[in-house]
């Protein structure tokens, strides 16, 4: 069965700096999908990025960029200037190829300090 | 587009009734739903799998007769929580997919279950 382990439950940052968040993943599969959410206190789950696994290029999106490294089952997520706004829950997830369910990490808070 | 509702937002019961939860996808059609339940500062936790025209596939150790799922068609699933306990208050979301290769599941704003 596919995992996913993130090892920050709590992470905090200076507004306008930057922060990473570490997510790795155990998988047999070839083909699958990561995703990183985003889950505000409103607790509507919000696509941040994702990344397909046979591409190569790390995706980006705005200010948050990822850091894919397939061989070692790597999948970090970069914020780059945050803001007050990106304090939420991060939850990083794994899908396989089909209809199958995402598979969730334990999350981590992230708290931006002004 | 994509845009996946839940009603209601926010439901309070008596410990022994039924609560039914829908489940709406409203732009497109929905192949497959997932229901997902999150306590508390935790993950969202799989409940099943409900396809449309089928059988929800439960997970381990979730019960499929407290929690009836039925997704009549390609736009609705609904989930029943029968005779509700306090144990049973949640958050309870679900989210839906086209079943496209691109793979993006698309979720609902969720209920929150309060059993009193």
């Amino acid at each position: 069965a596919q995992t996913v382990t993130q090892s920050q439950p709590e992470m905090s940052v200076q507004e306008a700096e930057t922060v990473t968040l570490s997510c790795t993943y155990d998988t047999s599969e070839s083909d699958y999908y990561l995703f990183w959410y985003k889950q505000p206190p409103s607790r509507q789950m919000i696509l941040v990025i994702r990344q397909e696994a046979y591409k190569q290029q790390n995706a980006t999106e705005n200010r948050f960029s990822v850091n894919f490294q397939k061989a070692a089952k790597s999948f970090s997520l970069k914020i780059s200037d945050s803001q007050l706004g990106d304090a939420a829950m991060y939850f990083c997830a794994y899908r396989g190829s089909g209809n199958t369910p995402l598979v969730f990490g334990k999350g981590t808070r992230l708290s931006v300090i002004a | 587009g994509a845009v996946v509702s839940q009603h209601p937002s926010w439901v309070i019961c008596k410990s022994g009734t039924s609560v039914k939860i829908e489940c709406r996808s409203l732009d497109f059609q929905a192949t497959t739903m997932f229901w997902y339940r999150q306590f508390p500062k935790q993950s969202l936790m799989l409940m099943a799998t409900s396809n449309e025209g089928s059988k929800a596939t439960y997970e381990q150790g979730v019960e499929k007769d407290k929690f009836l799922i039925n997704h009549a068609s390609l736009t609705l699933s609904t989930l029943t929580v029968t005779s509700a306990h306090p144990e049973d208050s949640s958050f309870y979301i679900c989210s839906a997919t086209t079943g496209t290769s691109y793979n993006e599941q698309f979720f609902g704003p969720g209920t929150r279950l309060t059993v009193l």
